[in-house]
Parts: C-alpha cells; structure tokens; sequence
C-alpha cells in the first residue's frame, strides 16, 4: 500500500542554521507532494507544495526538491527563526478531479535553539 | 474569511458509545476530508466526500461513517468506540483537483476525542 517515510523524528538546529527534512514515497502514481506544519493545539497548515512535473520549488525560506526516480523529495528551510519550531509533515497524493488522498509521513519534530 | 470549523473542540466518551463530530467548510469548497491523527503520529485519511458521496475511504473498520449535507458540511460518526479511537480528528476542505493546480487541503484545528 502507499506509504511515506520521513526523517529525522527530531531535530533541534541553532537561530540562522538550516534544516533540512527528508522523505521517500512508495506509490510512484503519486503527483503532488505538499509540506505541512503544525503547531500545538492546532490543525496542520500547508507550507509548500511541489507537483510531479517540477523538481524544485522555492519561498523565501523554504524550499523543496523532488527526485521522483527515487521518489525523494526534501524540505529545506534556511535562516530558521524561533517561530519555526513546530512539527513538520510531508505528503504524497495522486489527485484526481474529485478525489484527493493524501498520505502524510510520521512528522518530524524542529526546534529551533535562539 | 472563515475557515474550515469544527465542533466540538474537546469531548469525552465511555466505551461503546457513539459520538459525532462536524465540520463546516471554507465557503465554495465542496470537498471535505476526515483524518484521525493519534498523539505523535500523522494523520490518517479517513473519507473524503464530494457532492454528498463518499470518494474514497481510509483502512477504517465500518464503525466509522461520515456523511456530507447540501450545504458542504460534514459528520464523521463513530460507533461503539474504543480506547483506540481517542485521538486528534481533523476535517480539511478542499476544491477537488485544487492540488493539480496548488492549494492543497485547508484544515480545521480537530476536534480532540478522549475515550475512556
């Protein structure tokens, strides 16, 4: 069935370092592949998003790369503030026009040290 | 604008009995998705309903059912619960194919379910 790994689990990087998080995907039908952060106590919020037919896509801080013959596909985020941290959920969905299932990874947790 | 809105926000069931959670989407999104996050997991997908009928369902045992009414709102309804079942439950509303074109899911906050 699909599946979505993540790693790491954790990561603490020091105020203005990078962090970077990386994820594989098993369904090579899959087309979108979107990054979400949650912060406590509420839903996950969609950061970033790529489609197959793109290998990177960049905004301000984020960034992601996607090697769909691996099927790896990785967040970046430069200069990290406080205001980072949060848990961070990578994705993988082969969307239709009236369906979308989205397969989230297990999360990686970012702290960022001030 | 409003977002997607789910009630309630916290709730605490016994074993075996039946509870129902709703969501109300981002005004013109006709889709609407249901997630089960438990603590220090993912989501994972539930349903997703368009147009009032169920296009896909998650590997959740029948006890789980949802529905989606004229106006785009949806009810997920769980039976006879678990202790299993207590988790994060999340709503996300979404224009179908929105993600061929960027937009993704737009989620609720979750309703927190406490089975005991």
């Amino acid at each position: 069935g699909e599946n979505v790994e993540q790693h790491p689990s954790t990561l603490s990087v020091q105020e203005g370092d990078s962090a970077v998080i990386k994820c594989t995907y098993s369904d090579s039908a899959s087309n979108y592949f979107p990054w979400y952060k949650q912060e406590l106590g509420k839903g996950p919020q969609l950061i970033i998003d790529i489609r197959s037919n793109v290998g990177e896509k960049k905004d301000q801080r984020i960034a992601v790369t996607l090697n769909k013959t691996a099927k790896h596909f990785s967040l970046h985020i430069t200069e990290t503030q406080p205001e980072d941290s949060a848990v961070y959920f990578c994705a993988a969905s082969m969307t239709g026009t009236s369906y979308d299932k989205v397969i989230f990874g297990p999360g990686t947790s970012l702290s960022v040290i001030p | 604008d409003a977002g997607v809105t789910q009630s309630p926000t916290h709730l605490i069931k016994t074993r075996g009995q039946h509870v129902t959670l709703r969501c109300s989407p981002i005004s013109g999104h006709k889709s609407v998705s249901w997630y089960q996050q438990v603590l220090g997991q993912g989501p994972q997908f539930i349903f997703q309903y368009y147009e009032k009928e169920e296009r896909g369902r998650g590997n959740f045992p029948d006890r789980f059912s949802a529905r989606q009414f004229p106006n785009y709102s949806s009810e997920l309804n769980v039976n006879a619960l678990l202790l299993g079942d207590s988790a994060l439950y999340l709503c996300a509303s979404s224009l179908p194919g929105t993600p061929l074109h960027g937009g993704g899911y737009t989620f609720g906050s979750g309703t927190r379910l406490t089975v005991v």
